[in-house]
C-alpha cells in the first residue's frame, strides 16, 4: 500500500517569499491533516479536512497560511509571505474516516523541510 | 497544550526491554492513551493505544495503571531501529475531531 506522499522534501526561500507544499494522502482516506513541526518540538496541527471540508483550522495563522483540498483527495498548503519563524517541517497525515467513538490511525508522510532565510 | 509528562531522554541496550513512562494525571474518563514514535527524518508512526486495560500488539505493550494517571510503553526487545522520539498522547475518542496534541516526547537511544 502506498503511503502519504509529500513534495517537495526540502525547500529554501527568503523571507517574504511565497511557498506551497503538496500532499497526496493514502487512497480512500477521507481525513487529511497538516502539521507544523519546529525543531525540537512535537508536531502541531494546523488544519484538518474531512473530504474537502475544513473540520479544524483553529491553529492555522490565517493571515499568511492557507490550505485547500478541492476535490477531497490531494491538498496544498501555502505560506504567503513567509517569515523566519515559519522554518519547520510540514507534515501531512491522513486517516480512513472521521467518526465519533472510534479512532482511525493517522498515517504520516515524510514531511517537507522548509528553511526561511 | 499537551496533557502528558515524559522524560526527555532514555537509553536502552539492544536486546533489552525499553520501558518508557508517561504521566497523565489529569486524564478524564473518555480519554485514551496513544503512543506514536518518530524516527529521525520521518513522520510519526502509530504504535498502540488503550483506555484502561493493558494492550499488546506486534510492536509493543501498553501498561496503564489502575487509576489511569500513568502508563508505560514497553518495547520487549529493543533494536537499534527503535531509536526514535516516542510521544505519549491523551485523546478523547468521543469527539468529532481526531486531533492529536503532541508534546516533546522521550528521545530513546538504543545502543550496542
Amino acid at each position: 500500500e502506498a503511503g502519504v506522499a509529500q513534495s517537495p522534501r526540502y525547500k529554501i526561500i527568503e523571507k517574504r517569499q511565497s511557498v506551497a507544499f503538496w500532499c497526496n494522502p493514502i487512497s480512500g482516506h477521507a481525513t487529511l491533516y497538516w502539521y507544523q513541526q519546529i525543531l525540537g518540538q512535537g508536531p502541531k496541527l494546523l488544519i484538518q479536512f474531512q473530504n474537502n471540508g475544513v473540520v479544524d483550522d483553529s491553529q492555522l495563522p490565517k493571515d499568511r497560511f492557507s490550505a485547500e483540498r478541492l476535490k477531497g483527495v490531494d491538498s496544498t498548503l501555502k505560506i504567503q509571505p513567509a517569515k523566519l519563524e515559519d522554518s519547520a517541517v510540514y507534515l501531512c497525515a491522513s486517516s480512513l474516516r472521521l467518526r465519533q467513538s472510534s479512532y482511525n490511525e493517522q498515517f504520516f508522510g515524510p514531511g517537507t523541510r522548509l528553511t526561511v532565510l | 497544550d499537551a496533557k502528558t509528562t515524559q522524560p526527555p531522554s532514555m537509553d536502552c541496550a539492544e536486546g533489552r526491554a525499553a520501558n518508557l513512562p508517561c504521566n497523565h494525571s489529569t486524564i478524564s474518563g473518555n480519554e485514551y492513551v496513544y503512543w506514536y514514535r518518530q524516527i529521525h527524518s520521518q513522520g510519526p508512526q502509530y504504535i498502540i493505544h488503550g483506555l484502561k486495560n493493558n494492550e499488546t500488539n506486534e510492536m509493543a505493550s501498553l501498561i496503564i495503571t489502575e487509576d489511569r494517571k500513568s502508563s508505560t510503553l514497553i518495547l520487549p526487545h529493543a533494536t537499534l531501529r527503535d531509536t526514535a522520539v516516542y510521544y505519549c498522547i491523551v485523546r478523547d475518542n468521543t469527539g468529532t475531531a481526531s486531533k492529536l496534541t503532541f508534546g516533546t516526547g522521550t528521545r530513546l537511544q538504543v545502543t550496542l
